[in-house]
This record gives structure tokens, C-alpha cells and sequence, in this order.
């Protein structure tokens, strides 16, 4: 157990759609960051936060957003959902950058 | 652009022996670090082992160590005494500069599927 919570775990639902997906970090930990995990694009960073603010961006598509909220949690918002978004979508969290714990991940099949 | 390279699609090795996983990358950032991540069947992503690019030794954990070949850019994954558990796919990593607060993305190669046989 990483210390890295997700939530939901699975999650189905019809092209068109909105899903928020959260995030708890391990305690201590102020960075969180987003990665999705496809078959044919493997793991692609998303996004990271630090403390709250956006600190790097990587591929996140224009009707993806996230955030971080006072009490560290983030959130991974999914719009106008389309059959390629299905995927798994991880968090990791860190403190010092010696490493990246990372969630048990959610598993979004976009239908 | 920082790019991590496995050309080992897939490993086979046989129980309680030990197996070398390569992995090469490429940056031009002189401060960098290096992570193997293993995902089992079940989906989640387990941190392994971490290397600096100004450490001075080879990291070890456990079963695991890293060797660091830094003028070769190579980071291969040792793993000893190998167990039918080790069975998985793994993942070398790679993040440009030391400071997580200035943008830490890690950089993913495409794996190796390691299996163990009995």
C-alpha cells in the first residue's frame, strides 16, 4: 500500500459524459500528478501540482482539468468524454523527489 | 527532450536466479533522476528504486539494485534471487532536474514483461 488513495476504482460511462476523478496523497506529501496509462500511448504525465498550484503540464487535452485543494486532495476533471479516453488514470505524490508513490489507479472505460 | 528506451520487450528467467533488465535514456539536463516502477497483472504502479544523477553508489533495496552507468546513460534494474511473484511488467523512468517544486513529470519507457518460471 502505497498511501495513495483513488477513487472510484472503476468507472463506466457513455461517450459525451463528465467524470471527476479524486485523489488523496500520502500524508506529508505536497505534490500530486496525473498520469494516464493506454495501451497504445502508454504512461503519459498529465498534469502536476505542488502546495496547490500548477507546476507542470504535460499532454492533458484541453477538456481535462485538475486541481488541488487546500487540504492537498486533487481532483481529475474529465469532459465531453470519447471512447479513446479509456484508459487508466493514476495519481503519485511525493515530498523531496526521491520518488513517486502512485495510487492503485481508476480504471475509466468510456462506452 | 528526455526519452527512456527499453528494448527488452519481454524477459524470461528462471526462479531464484537473477535477471538484469536494461534501460537507456537520453537528457541534456545534468541533474536528473531515475526510477524502476513494477506493475503486476493487477494494475498498480510500485515503486522500486531511485537514483540521482549526482549519487556516488549504486542504489540497492532489497532484491533490487540499479546499475548506474552514468557515462553510458544506462540504468539496468538487477534484480536477484528472483521469485515467482516478480512476474510483471516493469517500467524505467526518468525525471529532468532534482527539485520536485520546479516540475517533476516523469518520463516512462514502454516496460519489459518479466516472467518467472519455476
Amino acid at each position: 500500500d502505497s498511501g495513495v488513495t483513488q477513487t472510484p476504482k472503476h468507472l463506466i460511462t457513455a461517450t459525451g459524459q463528465r467524470v471527476t476523478l479524486r485523489c488523496s496523497p500520502r500524508s506529508g506529501d505536497l505534490s500530486v500528478y496525473w498520469y494516464q496509462q493506454s495501451l497504445d500511448q502508454g504512461l503519459q504525465f498529465l498534469i502536476q501540482y505542488y502546495n496547490g498550484e500548477e507546476r507542470a503540464k504535460g499532454n492533458i487535452l484541453e477538456r481535462f482539468s485538475a486541481q488541488q485543494f487546500p487540504d492537498l486532495h486533487s481532483e481529475l476533471n474529465l469532459s465531453s468524454l470519447e471512447l479513446g479516453d479509456s484508459a487508466l488514470y493514476f495519481c503519485a505524490s511525493s515530498v523531496g523527489g526521491r520518488g513517486q508513490f502512485f495510487g492503485p489507479g481508476t480504471r475509466l472505460t468510456v462506452l | 527532450a528526455q526519452k527512456i528506451t527499453q528494448t527488452q520487450p519481454g524477459m524470461f528467467v528462471q526462479e531464484k536466479e537473477a535477471v538484469t533488465l536494461d534501460c537507456t535514456y537520453d537528457t541534456s539536463d545534468p541533474s536528473y533522476g531515475l526510477f524502476w516502477y513494477k506493475q503486476p497483472s493487477s494494475g498498480e504502479m510500485i515503486f522500486l528504486i531511485y537514483q540521482g544523477s549526482y549519487d556516488q553508489q549504486n542504489a540497492t533495496e532489497g532484491r533490487y539494485s540499479l546499475n548506474f552507468q552514468k557515462a553510458r546513460k544506462s540504468a539496468n534494474l538487477v534484480i536477484s534471487a528472483s521469485q515467482l511473484g516478480d512476474s510483471a511488467m516493469y517500467f524505467c523512468a526518468m525525471r529532468e532536474g532534482l527539485r520536485e517544486t520546479s516540475g517533476s513529470r516523469l518520463t516512462f519507457g514502454e516496460g519489459t514483461q518479466l516472467t518467472v518460471n519455476p
